[in-house]
């Protein structure tokens, strides 16, 4: 599986747009980017995953650059409660494993 | 973290200690996974099962060992506890056609 470049944190201000940026130089043709979060000590959550085609469900948007080597999580008004570790990950079809690297943390200001 | 339930949430160990750690899932999903999360990282993955009687190594295997016995269970056991095993563990299974991972609440495990 590819692997993904994060930054270590950001900040965005309460009600502005979080744009959550994820290298992925090598990813393959057959590989699909998703997206998890993990807020304090849960367990990760999922949000939203995508192959070439930019996705949006009710919590973020996926933007993937044409070449697929990098994509942007977009959360559209980000709350004090999208505070939380973002995950980047490239998996390979259905049959291979997640491995989550170390993600950004996501700090939203008041 | 409906659907998968972690047993027990909290466990102290002496060094050279053995336990297992339980998961369990009432979705029928094929999929499960064990993750370790060191303070302040992120999640490595252990060990996989894709399905009943099946299983896979990850990135940090050593030192531990799984058993899928049936499709609802997956447990992770250490044989002998070392203080580089304290960490948070979860469980997670991969759900069928829409390829998501859903998490337990995790176990907190520390060895002295």
């Amino acid at each position: 599986d590819a692997k993904t470049t994060q930054p270590p944190s950001m900040d965005c201000a309460e009600g502005r747009a979080a744009n959550l940026p994820c290298n992925h130089s090598t990813i393959s043709g057959n590989e699909y980017v998703y997206w998890y979060r993990q807020i304090h000590s849960q367990g990760p959550q999922y949000i939203i995953h995508g192959l070439k085609n930019n996705e949006t469900n009710e919590m973020a948007s996926l933007i993937i650059t044409e070449d697929r080597k990098s994509s942007t999580l977009i959360l559209p008004h980000a709350t004090l409660r999208d505070t939380a570790v973002y995950y980047c990950i490239v998996r390979e079809g259905n049959f291979n494993k997640f491995y989550f690297g170390s993600g950004t943390k996501l700090n939203v200001k008041p | 973290n409906a659907g998968v339930t972690q047993t027990p949430k909290f466990q102290v160990l002496k060094t050279g200690q053995s336990m297992t750690l339980q998961c369990a899932q009432d979705m029928n999903h094929n999929s499960m996974y064990w993750y370790r999360q060191d303070p302040g990282m992120g999640l490595r993955l252990i060990y996989y099962s894709a399905s009943e009687g099946t299983t896979d190594k990850g990135e940090v295997p050593n030192g531990y060992n799984v058993s899928r016995l049936n499709k609802r269970e997956f447990s992770l056991r250490l044989e002998s506890a070392a203080p580089s095993q304290t960490s948070v563990y979860f469980c997670a299974i991969e759900g069928t056609g829409n390829e998501k991972l859903f998490f337990g609440s995790g176990t907190q495990l520390s060895v002295l």
